[in-house]
């Protein structure tokens, strides 16, 4: 199976700024997933990363507050810009190829 | 609009007692159905998943699952709970065919008592 990381694991930020989550993954996967999990609740899909062309955002999330790059097939980062407490959640990457889905093990977001 | 349906927030149950979890699914046609689990600090583990035939899959840690076409269901089942199986279950679709963006359930809060 692969090996999936996530960076940071956690973090503590002030509302008004922006953190970089990166997802690395040891082999090369088609499609990344990134899904926020809000405290308490479900996974929530927030978007879909090809690598070579725009991610697509699900309703509720627009590419100005979360921006995602995927310059190649195992890596890939989310942004979360201009931070609110409501953004503090768990960020799940979904590396995912064929009949293979893995979950990254998450970054713990807490704003302030 | 499609969706995930798990209907027990929490449940609590005795060490050795038999355990079945609900979800239920809104969609015309058959999804691809998954039953995830999530322990405390953990991440998500696939306990199993079904794509088509077979309507009874068997996944890891003794757990099943039954497609059941008629009531859109897709319910988890295991016949004796061991205490470490204390943790949250997720039940999730994909609409789109295969290991595609997934729509998760609410989660279902397992307790196991001794």
């Amino acid at each position: 199976s692969a090996v999936i990381s996530q960076k940071p694991s956690r973090d503590i930020c002030q509302r008004g700024t922006s953190l970089t989550i990166q997802c690395q993954v040891d082999s090369q996967v088609t499609m990344m997933f990134w899904y926020r999990q809000q405290p308490g609740q479900s996974l929530t899909l927030i978007a879909t990363a090809n690598q070579g062309s725009e991610a697509t955002y699900e309703s509720g999330f627009v590419i100005d507050k979360f921006p995602i790059s995927r310059p190649n097939l195992t890596f890939s980062t989310l942004t979360v810009s201009n931070m609110s407490p409501e953004d503090s959640s768990i960020y799940l990457c979904s590396p995912t190829s064929g009949e293979t889905q893995y979950f990254g093990p998450g970054t713990r977001l807490l704003v302030l | 609009a499609q969706s995930v349906t798990q209907p027990d927030i929490h449940i609590t149950v005795s060490e050795g007692a038999s355990l079945e979890l609900r979800c239920n699914y809104s969609y015309g046609a058959t999804p691809y159905l998954f039953w995830y689990v999530q322990s405390p600090g953990q991440g998500l583990q696939l306990l199993l998943k079904y794509f088509s035939g077979d309507t009874l899959v068997q996944g890891i840690k003794g757990f099943e699952a039954e497609f059941k076409r008629s009531q859109s269901s897709f319910n988890l089942r295991k016949p004796s709970v061991h205490w470490s199986d204390a943790a949250e279950y997720f039940c999730a679709a994909s609409f789109s065919g295969g290991y595609n963006k997934l729509i998760f359930g609410a989660g279902t809060r397992l307790a196991v008592h001794p």
